[in-house]
């Protein structure tokens, strides 16, 4: 069973807030992960982490900030909401192997909603 | 990057095997296959993975013929609760690791009762 959560599940804010969301895991890997989804569509990867202090843009730019001060803590920070961040961001975190990727695991996501 | 393409949907059958094809023909020496599975709302979930052959867990097994440009994923006697959307993903840690595997759009799985 995955160990990672992730919090709030859902949000309602309005223009100009500013907003973190928390993503924790308790299987001490180094790699973690935020992705980005709107309903029906691609994932897509807009911060990774190595480990602690490494923080990376992903492939799609994101107007929100990281930080990974603790191995288990990652959270993604909005500094000013807008309707455009409506959508769903998701969690996620790997070990380092030494073949193929090693299995991603997922915290249920949180579903912001900006007015 | 491997780029992936696989059918954007699919309906079957409760009870029925589901095969859905992966190809990838720009796959590297070193990059693995890996199958997820994400429902509404959730985050996708692994499946399987495999390099060549033919790799069987639980849940499903994975065919990867020899020149790997392809994979299929069968799912045995699928019920209403496989209904999901699957992804096919290539890649491996020698090729960056996850921060160079895409998820595309994946194939949305409708079993019907």
């Amino acid at each position: 069973e995955a160990d990672i959560y992730q919090t709030p599940r859902y949000l309602v804010i309005g223009t100009g807030k500013k907003i973190t969301l928390e993503c924790s895991q308790t299987m001490g890997h180094d790699k973690m992960y935020w992705y980005q989804q709107d309903p029906g569509m691609e994932l897509h990867l807009i911060h990774y982490s190595y480990g602690v202090n490494s923080t990376e843009k992903g492939d799609l730019s994101s107007e929100s900030t990281v930080s990974r001060i603790r191995t288990e803590h990652f959270p993604l920070t909005l500094e000013s909401a807008r309707p455009s961040h409506t959508s769903q961001y998701l969690c996620a975190s790997s070990e380092s192997v030494g073949v193929g990727t090693g299995e991603l695991f997922f915290g249920e996501g949180s579903r912001l909603t900006v007015l | 990057l491997a780029k992936t393409t696989q059918p954007i949907s699919m309906d079957s059958y409760e009870g029925q095997e589901v095969n859905i094809t992966c190809s990838h023909n720009n796959i590297a020496t070193n990059d693995y296959i890996t199958w997820y599975q994400q429902f509404p709302s959730q985050g996708p979930r692994f499946i399987i993975q495999g390099y060549k052959t033919k790799v069987t867990n639980e849940v499903a097994s994975l065919f990867i013929p020899a020149d790997r440009k392809s994979s299929t994923l069968s799912l045995p006697r699928v019920s209403l609760s496989d209904t999901a959307v699957y992804y096919c993903l290539v890649g491996g840690e020698y090729s960056g690791g996850y921060q160079k595997v895409t998820f595309g759009t994946g194939t949305k799985l409708q079993v019907i009762p």
